[in-house]
């Protein structure tokens, strides 16, 4: 019945390391996104992909790569982890990016808190 | 500007009604969304203005005026549950919907 999955909730990992979130929504959604939301709460967006198609990529370090198998999935890899990527990651998927429409509200999973030891 | 400022703390009482401000400077205004979200969890969508005027929406309602870049959320009947951060978010024209969030503000209930 989950909307928006995402995998794993947690994860705790040593500086250096290589890890990935996984996504996935079951709404039909044609558009996804990767969320960071820091020590301070502020939700900040990285990434959106429309139909497996990057629309939107934000000022971003390329350690991080999103991929999108389908449009039912996004997942996020990222590389070298620093202290500083210590965050809770949330994805999100909404109707269509295109427009304006209460439709296009987002729908998040609920989040991955990594740490970064 | 993608600039969206709402205060950072507020305190009510259970009971009380209290009213949350949203100030932005959007580009390409497209709407306004209030989310929810409780320590821990997930945002959750609570209201979505684009026409001038409140919207109501059982104890919560949302208000927008376009031509001053100004929205509130308006609880009534606070109850302890209510205790969470609350998101202003707008997104850009353009094509594509891309929500610019607000930091928060964290509205504390107390008995």
């Amino acid at each position: 019945d989950t909307a928006v999955s995402q995998t794993p909730k947690y994860l705790v990992t040593q500086m250096g390391n290589d890890k990935s979130i996984k996504c996935e929504q079951n709404l039909g959604h044609d558009t996804m996104y990767w969320y960071k939301q820091d020590s301070k709460k502020f939700l900040k967006i990285m990434f959106s992909y429309n139909n497996k198609e990057l629309i939107i990529n934000e000022t971003v370090p390329n350690r991080f790569s999103p991929k999108s198998p389908d449009k039912a999935h996004l997942n996020l890899h990222i590389n070298s982890l620093e202290l500083g990527d210590s965050a809770v990651y949330f994805c999100a998927s909404s109707q269509d990016g295109r427009g304006s429409n209460q439709d296009y509200g987002y729908t998040f999973g609920s989040g991955t808190r990594l740490t970064v030891v | 500007g993608q600039n969206i400022d709402q205060p950072t703390e507020m305190t009510a009482t259970e009971g009380a009604i209290v009213q949350i401000n949203c100030t932005y400077q959007t580009s390409g205004f497209n709407g306004l969304f209030w989310y929810q979200q409780h320590a821990g969890e997930a945002p959750t969508f609570l209201s979505y203005n684009v026409l001038d005027g409140l919207e109501e929406k059982g104890r919560f309602s949302s208000f927008l005026s376009r031509s001053k870049g100004y929205s509130y959320l308006l609880l009534k009947e606070l109850q302890m549950k209510d205790s969470a951060s609350y998101l202003c978010a707008g997104p850009f024209s353009g094509g594509y919907n891309k929500l610019i969030f607000g930091a928060g503000t964290r509205l504390a209930v107390h008995p």
